[in-house]
C-alpha cells in the first residue's frame, strides 16, 4: 500500500512568487491535512480537507490556501511569498476528519525562500 | 501559555533506561496524538488516544482525560528511539495544537 506522497520534496522561490504543493494521500483516506514546520514556531496547523470541504483552517493568512480534488489528492497554495514562509510543509491523510484518525505523514516539501 | 505544554524540552538517557516523556493541555480535546520525527524531517504517528492507555512493542501512551495530561513510555530504551517526540492534540473545532517536542538521546 502506497504511502502519502508530496511533491516536490524541495523547492527554492524568490518573494513575491507563488508556490503550489501537492499532496496524495494513502489510497481510501478522504481526510488530508497540512502544517508548517519552522525552527521558530515548531509545527502548526494549516487546513484540513475531508470529501473536498475545507473542514478548518489554523491561524495563517489568506495567502495561504488550498483545495482537494475529488480523488482525494490535495494542494496548498501560498502567494507573494515571504521569507519566513521558508519552512517545512508536511502533509497527512487518515480516514477520519478532525485531525481525530492515526494520522499518516508525508515526506515534506521544503521549501526556501530566497 | 501555549495550549500544549511538554517535558523535558530534552532528554539523555543510557541504553536500556526506562524514559517518560510528559504532555499536558489545557483545552478539550478530541483525540491525542504522539509522533516522532527523526533528523531529515519525516514523521510517523507512535499513538492516538482519546482515553486510557495503548501499548505497541517498547512504547506505551496514557491519558488522562480528567486532569489533561498523557505521557510517553519508552521500556529499555535503544540509540535508534533517538528522535523528536511531539505532542499533538486534536481540539473539538478541528484545529490542532503541537507542543514543542522533546529531543531524546540514546547513548550506547
Amino acid at each position: 500500500k502506497a504511502g502519502v506522497t508530496q511533491t516536490p520534496r524541495y523547492l527554492i522561490k524568490t518573494r513575491g512568487q507563488q508556490v503550489t504543493l501537492s499532496c496524495s494521500p494513502i489510497s481510501g483516506h478522504r481526510s488530508v491535512s497540512w502544517y508548517q514546520q519552522t525552527p521558530g514556531q515548531g509545527l502548526q496547523f494549516l487546513f484540513e480537507y475531508f470529501s473536498e470541504t475545507q473542514r478548518n483552517k489554523g491561524n495563517f493568512p489568506g495567502r495561504f490556501s488550498g483545495r482537494q480534488f475529488s480523488n482525494s489528492r490535495s494542494e496548498m497554495n501560498v502567494s507573494t511569498l515571504e521569507l519566513g514562509d521558508s519552512a517545512l510543509y508536511l502533509c497527512a491523510s487518515s480516514l477520519k476528519s478532525g485531525n481525530a484518525g492515526e494520522l499518516f505523514f508525508g515526506e515534506g516539501s521544503r521549501l526556501t525562500v530566497l | 501559555k501555549n495550549e500544549v505544554e511538554q517535558s523535558p524540552q530534552n532528554l539523555t538517557a543510557q541504553e536500556g533506561e526506562f524514559i517518560t516523556i510528559n504532555c499536558s493541555y489545557s483545552v478539550g480535546i478530541s483525540a491525542l496524538h504522539w509522533l516522532q520525527q527523526h533528523p531529515g524531517g519525516g514523521i510517523v504517528s507512535l499513538f492516538m488516544l482519546s482515553s486510557g492507555k495503548k501499548k505497541h512493542g517498547r512504547l506505551i501512551a496514557t491519558i488522562n482525560i480528567q486532569e489533561k495530561h498523557s505521557s510517553l513510555h519508552i521500556t529499555a530504551s535503544h540509540p535508534r528511539d533517538s528522535a523528536v517526540y511531539i505532542c499533538a492534540v486534536a481540539r473539538w473545532d478541528n484545529d490542532m495544537r503541537f507542543g514543542a517536542g522533546t529531543r531524546l538521546t540514546v547513548k550506547p
